[in-house]
């Protein structure tokens, strides 16, 4: 299996501008978690889908964020408009339906930097 | 509620031993550790749930004391690739939602 792909791994952007993150998580895997990875806050969970609902956007910052997830096999974050405090590693991390607790796995990240 | 993790950073020789403390000021269901090394994802490492049963690791164990909402990690006879970044995530609920600590970078040196 490839992993979890996420485009584009750099992305760097002006303020102002929409910035579209994208996810494929690992087939069949039920879940969808996206991360926020700083040095100052950390990694923080932003929302996660079961079944591609979602189920809790509670860590999303603000309205400029969205995140959607059409299907089984794809799933996106946008941010509009971007700030410079939006700069980050974004994860995106997909888990397995097995257990009662599935470890996740994570992709390579998308390093977003808002000038 | 994020939980607290100690210490921040550890120096280890080859073979040495070490130990991450992860705690919680809530009831734990779970307890997650992945390991981040520089410029990577984090990666899975091990999970504790609540009433004992542990899956991960086979050379790096971990203890879970759901009395005291803490769990540790132990590096036993640590090896280079033991470097990097150990966070643990908790779960309050078997909801998949994970609070992760700030985090614990270990480096090891030959």
């Amino acid at each position: 299996d490839a992993g979890v792909i996420q485009s584009p791994r750099h992305e760097v952007t002006e303020m102002g501008q929409e910035v579209t993150l994208r996810c494929k998580p690992i087939s069949g895997h039920d879940y969808l978690f996206w991360y926020r990875q700083t040095m100052m806050r950390g990694l923080e969970l932003l929302i996660y889908f079961n079944n591609n609902v979602p189920i809790d956007d509670s860590g999303m910052p603000e309205d400029r964020f969205s995140a959607k997830m059409p299907n089984a096999s794809f799933s996106t974050l946008k941010i509009q408009p971007s700030e410079p405090r939006d700069s980050a590693v974004y994860f995106c991390a997909s888990s397995t339906p097995e257990g009662t607790s599935g470890e996740q796995y994570f992709g390579p990240g998308t390093r977003l930097t808002v000038t | 509620q994020q939980p607290v993790q100690s210490p921040q950073a550890v120096i280890l020789r080859e073979g040495e031993d070490a130990v991450i403390n992860c705690s919680s000021s809530k009831a734990l269901y779970s307890v997650h550790w992945y390991r981040q090394k520089h410029g990577e994802a984090p990666v899975f490492l091990m999970i504790l749930l609540k009433g004992g049963e542990q899956k991960g690791h086979d050379k790096i164990s971990a203890s879970f004391n759901e009395k005291k909402q803490q769990s540790s990690l132990y590096l036993t006879a640590s090896q280079l690739s033991y470097s990097g970044t150990y966070f643990c995530g908790t779960e309050g609920g078997n909801d998949y939602k994970l609070s992760f600590g700030a985090g614990t970078t270990v480096t090891v040196r030959a």
